[in-house]
């Protein structure tokens, strides 16, 4: 079957500090790789995406690499800031079901100023 | 404005009480989802529509129903509900263009309760 796992959290962090969020994948065909995030009270929303191996997807200051040989889609931020502090998912999507979708248990970030 | 609706957002029930929560969309997307979210369990999906009448079920379908029998629609059924299903339901939809996964779009979700 297909499966997403993200490090455990919570991760809590200073202003201006180096972030990583590491995200690997199982899946039984060639899968799509997203990072959502979630603010509290909110619903997700798409924060980045790539779609074959070795892209980039980059949004906000946030970049992930799809890396088959690793099967990992680890999320990282130069300088994170206060506003940075939610829930973030990775999550997968099959080009052979595009609408069976994977989430990892997500991960809960806190900025501190 | 581009947007997925729920309703209702909150909702506290009694178990064995049959309810539904409605979903919807304006994009004319032809995917749409139903997941639930618990603590440390991340986002599980309940079922998936490809397109209308067109329906399957996700990792987590038991104790729900789904029905598409419009583009833009997509409720999700409780006919019995039970305590377990206490959570925070998201409806998503997203556009598959020539079978590949697109990104999704979520609704600003369902707080069900039931006692």
């Amino acid at each position: 079957g297909n499966s997403v796992t993200q490090m455990e959290g919570p991760v809590t962090l200073s202003e201006e500090a180096f972030l990583t969020i590491n995200c690997t994948y199982t899946a039984t065909g060639y899968p799509s790789l997203f990072w959502y995030v979630q603010y509290p009270g909110e619903g997700l929303q798409l924060l980045l995406k790539a779609t074959k191996a070795d892209d980039k997807g980059s949004n906000k200051g946030f970049e992930a690499t799809y890396r088959k040989e690793t099967t990992s889609f680890h999320l990282e931020k130069g300088s994170v800031q206060v506003s940075d502090s939610a829930v973030y998912f990775c999550a997968l999507g099959l080009w052979t079901n595009a609408g069976k979708s994977t989430f990892g248990d997500g991960t809960t970030l806190t900025v501190k100023p | 404005e581009a947007q997925v609706t729920q309703n209702p957002r909150y909702l506290i029930t009694v178990t064995g009480k049959k309810l539904t929560v409605t979903c919807s969309q304006n994009m004319n997307h032809e995917y749409m989802s139903w997941y639930r979210q618990d603590p440390g369990l991340g986002l599980r999906q309940i079922y998936y529509s490809m397109n209308v009448e067109v329906t399957d079920k996700g990792d987590v379908p038991e104790g729900y129903k789904v029905s598409r029998k419009e583009k833009r629609n997509f409720p999700l059924i409780l006919e019995s509900p039970s305590p377990n299903q206490t959570s925070l339901y998201f409806c998503a939809s997203t556009l598959s263009v020539s079978g590949r996964p697109s990104e999704q779009y979520f609704g600003p979700g369902t707080r069900l309760t039931v006692t």
